[in-house]
């Protein structure tokens, strides 16, 4: 079956330089969400897409910005780099789940980002 | 993390006993998600049990929830070392329906010895 796929799995950037993750979700799968995970830390939200809007916003810098576009795959672009940005970059996706239905979500293998 | 706290943050057992995890949350939930990530390895869900639920199986896993102590515990019996893994319990505080983030907590690093 299908996964969700996510590009590069590993990117290294110098300081200040730019970077952009590109998330494609199980076909289907109407909403992406983007998790950023730090060493030893657990998941933490950034962002999310429902049919190509943004849906939910959470703890995602001003330096980064992300969209879906109109094939449902999602980039993260990240600019002005810091050390502190490297992580792990989650992309999940999952469908709509309906009238009392519940979101259960289907993860990407992730791409790590070192900024050096 | 700002919603689930767990405990303990690591655990090592030996292969055939239980394992046991805890989760304690803050605000309401709509479900609360139980999920396992491999080392550097993307999370893989494992069990969901709603917030009208107090215990749900699956396999060797057994999931509780207790709403008014704002607690889960996940249980996974007979562990094996392929088990060796971090769980992290994720709450979707939002309306039913679906396209809501899950919060995830801090995690239990599991090791199973041989």
């Amino acid at each position: 079956a299908a996964g969700v796929i996510q590009s590069p799995r590993h990117l290294i950037k110098e300081k200040r330089e730019t970077a952009t993750l590109k998330c494609y979700p199980i076909p289907r799968h109407d909403t992406v969400y983007w998790y950023q995970q730090g060493p030893g830390q657990d998941p933490q939200f950034l962002i999310s897409f429902y049919e190509k809007m943004q849906s939910d916003k959470g703890s995602i810098p001003d330096r980064f910005s992300a969209q879906q576009f109109s094939d449902y795959h999602s980039e993260l672009n990240m600019s002005s780099l810091e050390l502190g940005d490297s992580a792990l970059y989650f992309c999940a996706s999952s469908p709509m789940a309906g009238r009392g239905g519940a979101n259960v979500l289907t993860f990407g293998a992730g791409s790590r980002l070192t900024v050096l | 993390s700002q919603q689930g706290e767990e405990d303990p943050q690591a655990l090592s057992i030996q292969e055939g006993e239980n394992a046991t995890m805890n989760c304690s949350y803050k605000t309401s939930i709509n479900n609360l998600q139980w999920y396992r990530q491999n080392s550097g390895r993307g999370l893989v869900h494992l069990i969901l049990i709603r917030s009208n639920e107090r215990e749900k199986h699956s396999g060797r896993l057994r999931v509780t929830l207790d709403t008014s102590k704002k607690s889960s515990s996940l249980l996974i019996t007979a562990s094996r070392a392929a088990d060796t893994a971090s769980y992290f319990c994720a709450t979707d505080a939002g309306l039913a329906g679906g396209g809501n983030k899950l919060t995830f907590g801090t995690g239990t690093q599991l090791k199973v010895e041989l």
